[in-house]
């Protein structure tokens, strides 16, 4: 069965420390590639997608991820956090098996410490 | 423009009892999707509809259903509840149907928490 794993469930960082989140699906085929962020108190909203083209996608708000096909990843990264990125982060996969289904991944919690 | 809307916010059954939730996605979007977040099983993908008919659908039992109208709006029903269905229920809406979102995004609403005593 298709699954999307994300490594770490709880990270802590301080402002201005660089962010790299792990995602990792298991699918061989065409897949199109989320990242969803969650603010405490506010619905869940999209950061960035990955249909096809350049593998290094840019979103909202400075986050960027990068698909490297190879290793099954989509990696989110931010250079440099802020405070106002404390939130929970979704991965998610859409694949085509039995129709389109999406598949989120567990989610990150990011605290920021200010 | 209005978001996605879901009714209601807070719901409490008891085991074996039914229930249905409501969702409005925003104007002019034609997909509702839905979905289960739980703490243990994360964020599962429900089922989607797309002009009135269900597009697809991921592993859920029989007892969940849905269904959606011609104004768009979509209703999940569950049936006979168990413990197990305590959940956040979380509906999207997007113009396109899924496995078409290049152009296009989900748009989520705020969730019914649904409690099965």
């Amino acid at each position: 069965a298709q699954s999307v794993s994300q490594h770490n469930h709880h990270v802590i960082l301080s402002e201005a420390a660089s962010l790299e989140l792990g995602c990792n699906y298991s699918y061989g085929g065409t897949v199109n590639l989320f990242w969803y962020v969650q603010y405490p108190g506010q619905h869940l909203q999209l950061l960035l997608k990955y249909f096809s083209g350049d593998p290094l996608v840019k979103g909202i708000k400075g986050f960027e991820a990068e698909f490297i096909k190879s290793k099954f990843s989509f990696n989110l990264r931010k250079p440099s956090v802020q405070w106002s990125d404390t939130a929970e982060y979704f991965c998610a996969v859409i694949t085509n098996t039995g129709g389109f289904k999406t598949i989120f991944g567990a989610g990150t919690r990011l605290f920021v410490k200010a | 423009k209005a978001g996605v809307t879901q009714t209601p916010r807070y719901l409490i059954k008891t085991r074996g009892q039914q229930v249905t939730l409501s969702c409005s996605p925003i104007s002019g979007h034609r997909s509702v999707s839905w979905y289960q977040q739980t703490p243990g099983q994360g964020l599962q993908f429900l089922f989607e509809y797309f002009s009135e008919t269900q597009r697809n659908k991921g592993n859920f039992p029989g007892r969940f259903s849905g269904r959606q109208f011609s104004n768009s709006r979509s209703e999940m029903n569950v049936s006979t509840l168990e413990l197990g269905d305590s959940a956040l229920y979380l509906c999207a809406s997007s113009r396109l149907a899924g496995g078409q979102r290049e152009t296009d995004t989900q748009y989520f609403g705020p969730g019914t928490r649904l409690t099965v005593l």
